[in-house]
């Protein structure tokens, strides 16, 4: 089955850009989506299609795809950004869809 | 605005049943696929399965195939997931969630959550 992998976790300064990586075979073929979950909260959409900010979100997190892996990245990360984040993807497996989700990043502010 | 509230969960014996509910408001219910994800104890996201519009599209992820069975009843604009020969390890929050396409295959992504609704298996 495909696969989605992410780092366990990320530590970032106030200020500074968290970058999220989420690799799987040839993913630029794929539409990546990502959803932030903070602790006891269900998850939210921020990112679909590769790189379309999801209504209300700030543009300070953006998108990519290319090759193996898809990023998402939070630039002048505040306190408020500290949470789990999923990267996700649909593929096929014996003509049939299936959905998969990363592991999942910790984003811990400093 | 969109609202999804499940309902259900709770404290199950393994090899036993459960049939989670979500109603849905603040859209067309039955112009959109819907999906149950689950999530164990500090565990990660597991999607189980999704439904078309008109239910005639069904996908399940392999692990609960033939285990659990997804329904819609879009004139009571509800999602339901019958969980059957419940686990050990299915106890986690099960999320009900809105796609943005009319299918389950793979069109769209999870544009709503609910809140989710707490299984503990457990004797």
């Amino acid at each position: 089955s495909y696969v989605l992998t992410q780092p366990p976790s990320v530590t970032v300064a106030p200020g500074q850009t968290a970058t999220i990586t989420c690799g799987g075979n040839n993913i630029e073929s794929k539409s990546v989506h990502w959803y932030q979950q903070k602790p006891g909260q269900a998850p939210v959409l921020v990112v679909f299609v590769d790189s379309d900010r999801a209504s209300g979100i700030p543009d300070r997190f953006s998108g990519s795809n290319s090759g193996n892996t898809a990023t998402l990245t939070i630039s002048s990360v505040e306190a408020g950004d500290e949470a789990d984040y999923y990267c996700h993807v649909w593929h096929s497996r014996d003509d049939y869809p299936k959905t998969v989700f990363g592991g999942g990043t910790k984003v811990t502010v400093l | 605005e969109v609202h999804l509230v499940e309902s259900g969960g709770g404290l199950a014996q393994p090899g036993r049943s459960l049939t989670l509910s979500c109603a849905a408001s603040g859209f067309n219910f039955d112009d959109f696929a819907m999906h149950w994800v689950r999530q164990a104890p500090g565990k990660g996201l597991e999607w189980l399965s999704g439904i078309s519009w008109n239910s005639v599209g069904i996908e399940y992820a392999d692990s609960v195939e033939g285990r659990f069975t997804i329904s819609r009843d879009n004139a009571k604009r509800s999602l339901f997931l019958q969980l059957n020969s419940l686990r050990y390890d299915d106890t986690a929050v099960y999320y009900c969630v809105k796609d943005v396409a009319t299918q389950a295959n793979g069109e769209g992504y999870f544009s709503n959550w609910g809140q989710g609704t707490m299984v503990t298996v457990s004797t």
